[in-house]
């Protein structure tokens, strides 16, 4: 399957503990995205790279979350202190990132991790 | 502030009719409009896209249209089919690179 992987599919804890999640773009895109989505809402943007430079960032964003792409290849995003309200499917995104600025880029969503805090 | 609105949250439409999608945008900025279809426990798959120097683009089954002086896109399906029962989104993009969705619409095909 070449498509975006996301790990884990779902995770549980506890409030105040941190979580950490891991998404694989397709292999040539060179944008990636995160997304958060409550129950009844559309996805939100939260931030996005190109290549290993993080370029935006929403202000849903708040300082408890941070997002990394090391190598220009996978992202991790962490929530540290996790609260209730941090429920939610997260979503990664990835696009080739073409020429012109990337305008009409489409980006291309994987299965989402679902976080459950208690 | 939503500023891209799905005002219908379901729709319900017999197998083998069309099914009109409709989407509703604010912001002048956004120069991209893209549709998502979306199952259960699964991530957004993209469906069209469209740029704003178009009014039209088809692709099989799914035709989206253009009105920029209303601020209004739709999406057709036609003929609709038991497996395009999900929801729907409607995403659009201008100037920040992330995609401003709305809360999408759950269409459901009746046999």
């Amino acid at each position: 399957d070449t498509g975006v992987s996301q790990n884990p599919r779902h995770k549980i804890t506890k409030r105040g503990q941190n979580v950490t999640f891991r998404c694989d773009p397709i292999s040539e895109h060179n944008r990636l995205y995160w997304y958060r989505q409550t129950l009844g809402q559309g996805p939100e943007f939260l931030t996005y790279f190109q290549n290993e430079a993080q370029l935006e960032k929403s202000r849903l964003l708040s300082d408890r979350f941070s997002a990394e792409r090391p190598k220009g290849s996978f992202s991790t995003l962490e929530i540290q202190r996790t609260e209730q309200g941090d429920s939610a499917m997260y979503l990664c995104a990835s696009s080739l990132g073409s020429s012109g600025g990337g305008r009409t880029d489409t980006q291309y969503f994987g299965p989402g991790t679902r976080l459950t805090v208690l | 502030d939503q500023q891209v609105k799905q005002n219908s949250p379901s729709l319900s439409v017999q197998e083998g009719r069309i099914s009109i999608l409709n989407c509703d945008y604010t912001n002048s900025m956004f120069d991209y409009f893209l549709w998502y279809k979306k199952y259960p426990a699964e991530g957004p798959t993209f469906l069209i896209s469209i740029s704003s120097i178009k009014d039209k683009n088809e692709d099989g089954r799914f035709t989206v249209f253009l009105n920029k002086s209303a601020k209004h896109l739709s999406l057709h399906i036609v003929p609709s089919q038991p497996g395009d029962s999900a929801v729907y989104f409607c995403a659009a993009k201008g100037g920040a690179d992330g995609l401003t969705f709305g809360k999408g619409t759950h269409l459901i095909i009746q046999p």
